[in-house]
């Protein structure tokens, strides 16, 4: 199975703020790579797909990027809607397999 | 729009059974891949269950594969997991999703359901 590794894994920042979340893989899977946003309570929420598509209707401030095994999520200009937890997922093979979550907090 | 809704959860003992159902709507059923991914208290996600748009293929995580059944039902638009011999360590909320592309599709899931919560427990 490939193991996706994520860090970190709590993060505090601003708003206004940029973050960037790192997402490693423990084999090469080009860019078969997502990020999803969940808030709680809530179902997750496709941000990014194929490593750096841009799922419609996600705000410009989110982008991605990477391939192989390292990928990362940067969010430019925090706002208060972003703060949740963000998981990655390989889509390269199955068993589909997500990083562990890093939850992103309000300073 | 697109809409999927779970339902079948519910408190069941360890070795019982349950099935959910995943009610989709607002797009071409057939022609879609769709998911079962689960999320225990407080932890992470874990994908459960594949069914492809025709429903020929299917495929399971380790942890479930021998216990768990997913179909689908073109009639009615719904996609089931069937579940025996549960284990505490199934319980969790249990999300059907669809995929993000038509036809054999990219294994990315762009909609979801709101979930239905399993909880296993004597």
């Amino acid at each position: 199975d490939i193991q996706m590794t994520q860090s970190p894994s709590f993060l505090s920042a601003s708003v206004g703020d940029s973050v960037t979340i790192t997402c490693r893989a423990s084999q090469p899977i080009r860019t078969w790579l997502g990020w999803y946003q969940q808030r709680p309570g809530k179902a997750p929420k496709l941000l990014i797909y194929a490593a750096s598509g841009l799922q419609s209707g996600v705000p410009s401030r989110f982008s991605g990027s990477g391939s192989g095994t390292d990928f990362t999520l940067t969010i430019s200009s925090l706002q208060p809607e972003d703060f949740a937890t963000y998981f990655c997922q390989q889509a390269n093979r199955f068993p589909i397999t997500f990083g562990q979550g890093t939850r992103l907090e309000i300073k | 729009q697109v809409q999927l809704v779970e339902s079948g959860g519910g408190v069941v003992q360890p070795g019982g059974s349950l099935r959910l159902s995943c009610a989709a709507s607002g797009f071409p059923f057939s022609n879609y891949a769709i998911y079962w991914v689960r999320q225990a208290p407080g932890k992470g996600l874990e994908w459960v269950a594949f069914t492809s748009n025709g429903g020929r293929n299917e495929n399971y995580a380790d942890s479930v594969r021998g216990r768990f059944t997913i179909s689908r039902d073109t009639s009615k638009s719904t996609v089931y997991l069937q579940m025996s011999s549960l284990r505490a360590e199934d319980t969790a909320v249990y999300y059907c999703a669809r995929d993000r592309d038509y036809g054999s599709g990219s294994y990315f899931s762009e909609y979801w359901g709101q979930g239905t919560l399993v909880t296993v427990s004597s």
